[in-house]
């Protein structure tokens, strides 16, 4: 049973545009909702991440929006830069330190 | 800066051998974890550690063991490697009452089982 679906798979942004990164999960019991972005040979690193309590973080150019009823949660990057170009990850856990169940990840590139 | 570090960033292993992956953290966490990185899998769990001496099974832990001897170190045992264990290994540790700060992630180690 996957508990957090991620989607698209992979992305392709022009820079300058928006880039959109989509999840769903299932377990109700979830309050902590953490984006990772891992650059290749390296380990994901915290972007952002957000509690249930808030429909919407911002921090830079990256804002996760939050349905608590929908039960789905987005990544979206304003202005892509190609230094965004990573792999993405949503997470989901009950409680800020305790395990991550993760999404499968989205490819993202931006072109120059 | 919280530091995690993997003892190898590359292992070339036998089928049939018994594997040591090492990790170490140098900020006193007290949560660490063991994922396995698959491309379209995403990152699944395997074990995980609150405490020293202590371990809980993650989503996919046949074929696993660990061992937390002391808080900074946590070990991920392959009991005899097979060729379905190919894979990234990424370790991870936290801490309680940080707020937001989450995980820190190693830079992984990638193992080949021939």
């Amino acid at each position: 049973q996957q508990q957090v679906k991620q989607s698209p798979q992979s992305l392709i942004v022009q820079k300058g545009g928006i880039s959109i990164i989509n999840c769903a999960y299932e377990n109700t019991a979830f309050d902590y909702f953490p984006w990772y972005q891992q650059f290749p040979g390296k380990g994901p690193a915290l972007l952002i991440a957000i509690r249930p309590d808030v429909s919407e973080k911002k921090e830079g150019r990256f804002t996760i929006s939050f349905n608590k009823s929908a039960k789905q949660f987005s990544l979206h990057i304003r202005d892509s830069q190609p230094g965004d170009s990573a792999t993405y990850f949503c997470a989901a856990s009950t409680g800020s330190n305790y395990k991550l169940t993760f999404g499968k990840g989205t490819l993202l590139t931006v072109n120059p | 800066d919280v530091k995690v570090t993997q003892s190898s960033r590359y292992l070339v292993k036998r089928t049939g051998e018994k594997v040591f992956l090492e990790c170490v953290q140098d900020m006193d966490h007290e949560n660490m974890f063991w994922y396995r990185q698959d491309p379209g899998l995403g990152l699944r769990l395997i074990y995980f550690s609150y405490d020293v001496k202590m371990k809980e099974k993650g989503d996919i832990p046949e074929g696993y063991s660990v061992s937390r001897e002391k808080k900074e170190r946590f070990s991920l045992i392959l009991e005899s490697a097979s060729t379905n264990q190919t894979s990234m290994y990424l370790c991870a540790s936290s801490s309680w009452g940080t707020g937001d700060y989450g995980y820190t992630f190693g830079s992984g180690t990638r193992l080949t089982v021939v």
